[in-house]
């Protein structure tokens, strides 16, 4: 069975730039999980997404956006991109919310010039 | 600020020594879950162990829970090389809605 996927693996952009991240479930899982894990801060919740739904988010400016698609895959867009966005950006799929297990893709290295 | 606090940040021992690992969090929980990263790239799930749980076995790996300190703490034991990693803690709080709030993780060395 295929894990968690993430695409792409790595990527540079400039301040102010735009960026999607792209995230595939593990078959069968409805649930997408967002995490940032920048050097020195550890890993903070970004956004829950449910059967297309955002259900949760964490404490991120609104240039923090995302959505899920009928597949139950799911993009990170970020705008106006600043130097502390730097980080790895992970995906994570469960198969239901609440006391489930959270699988981890391999993550996105975000580096912001 | 971080629900859960690892400690020691940094462990460094040899292979075949049992290395412990403790996380402290401060709000009541669903269940706590122990988390490996290596090199910086996605994270394995080890464990998960709920709030009415008070030890669990997986392999070599122990967890324990103590709700009224709210505490955990992960033991490994006979550690091997491979077990070098960062290990984090995370914990599913009540009414938190699915959202995992994780540890700044503790650095796992194990010399040969």
């Amino acid at each position: 069975e295929a894990g968690v996927t993430q695409s792409p693996t790595h990527l540079i952009k400039t301040r102010g730039q735009q960026v999607t991240l792209r995230c595939s479930p593990i078959s069968g899982h409805t649930s997408v999980y967002w995490y940032q894990q920048a050097l020195g801060l550890g890993l903070q919740f970004l956004l829950w997404y449910d059967e297309g739904e955002e259900r949760n988010r964490g404490n991120f400016p609104p240039r923090f956006s995302g959505r899920q698609f009928p597949n139950y895959s799911s993009e990170l867009n970020v705008n106006a991109l600043e130097l502390e966005d730097s980080a790895l950006y992970l995906c994570a799929s469960s198969l239901k919310y609440n006391q489930e297990t959270q699988y981890f893709g391999p993550g996105t290295r975000l580096l912001v010039l | 600020s971080q629900q859960g606090e690892e400690d020691p940040q940094a462990l460094s021992i040899q292979e075949g020594e049992n290395a412990t690992m403790n996380c402290s969090y401060k709000t009541s929980i669903n269940n706590l879950q122990w988390y490996r990263q290596n090199s910086g790239r996605g994270l394995v799930h080890l464990i998960l162990i709920r709030s009415n749980e008070r030890e669990k076995h997986s392999g070599r790996l122990r967890v324990t829970l103590d709700t009224s300190k709210k505490s955990s703490s992960l033991l490994i034991t006979a550690s091997r090389a491979a077990d070098t990693a960062s290990y984090f803690c995370a914990t599913d709080a009540t009414g938190a809605n699915s959202k995992l709030t994780f540890g700044k993780g503790i650095t796992l060395s194990v010399r040969p």
